[in-house]
């Protein structure tokens, strides 16, 4: 499973563009890059999911660089209600959570 | 909703006693996911079953054992239980086993607390 690296933590004010971006420098050839949401003592919840340059949906965009190496998740115009832990994971084997990012949106 | 149905929601124990937690995946998904996450800390992932067969395994401990039955619910049991057991109690699905887009949809846990 390809080891993932993104912030501990962010902050960022309602009605901005947030970027968050992961790093998973032996993404294999196969490997999906998919990105989790997590409210506090909720189960984890699919946001969005790529294998290569962009994709968008109505929640939020995922870009990828050609050499895979990395991805960035992009909330539009982040409300408070976007405060949350965002996992990315690439890969599948064992499905491994690492620590996330703890996005903080601030009034 | 994401289809993952989990039960009980609650449940408070005592030490040395012995649980069951039980998940309905969503209709159609052959894997099971088990997660545990402690106050504060991440989702540690701790075993898979694919349609009926243990697929992989995480940082599952002894005293924890799971099963995925013919109807393909899973059950997955807690014994000698501990004060650090006391977590919130994942359960999730996915249609495949192994393919790496495939998406995974978690139920809303079973809080577990060891008195």
């Amino acid at each position: 499973l390809a080891k993932t690296t993104q912030p501990i933590s962010m902050d960022s004010y309602e009605g901005q563009e947030v970027n968050i971006t992961c790093s998973h420098n032996n993404i294999a050839t196969n490997d999906y890059i998919t990105w989790y949401q997590q409210f506090p003592s909720q189960g984890p919840r699919f946001i969005i999911q790529g294998y290569k340059t962009k994709v968008t949906n109505e929640v939020a965009s995922l870009f990828i660089p050609a050499d895979r190496k990395s991805s960035t998740l992009s909330l539009p115009r982040v409300s408070l209600s976007d405060t949350a832990v965002y996992y990315c994971l690439v890969g599948y084997q064992k499905v491994t959570f690492g620590t996330g990012t703890k996005l903080q949106v601030i009034p | 909703d994401s289809g993952v149905t989990q039960t009980p929601k609650h449940l408070i124990t005592a030490t040395g006693q012995r649980v069951t937690l039980r998940c309905s995946p969503r209709s159609g998904d052959l894997s099971v996911y088990w997660y545990q996450q402690s106050l504060d800390q991440g989702l540690q992932f701790l075993i898979q079953y694919y349609n009926g067969e243990e697929r992989a395994k995480g940082n599952i401990l002894e005293r924890f054992s799971a099963q995925q039955f013919p109807d393909l619910h899973s059950e997955l049991n807690l014994s000698s239980l501990e004060l650090g057991d006391s977590a919130l109690y994942f359960c999730a699905s996915s249609v495949a086993g192994g393919d790496s887009g495939n998406t995974i949809y978690f139920g809303e846990g079973s809080w577990l607390t060891v008195v």
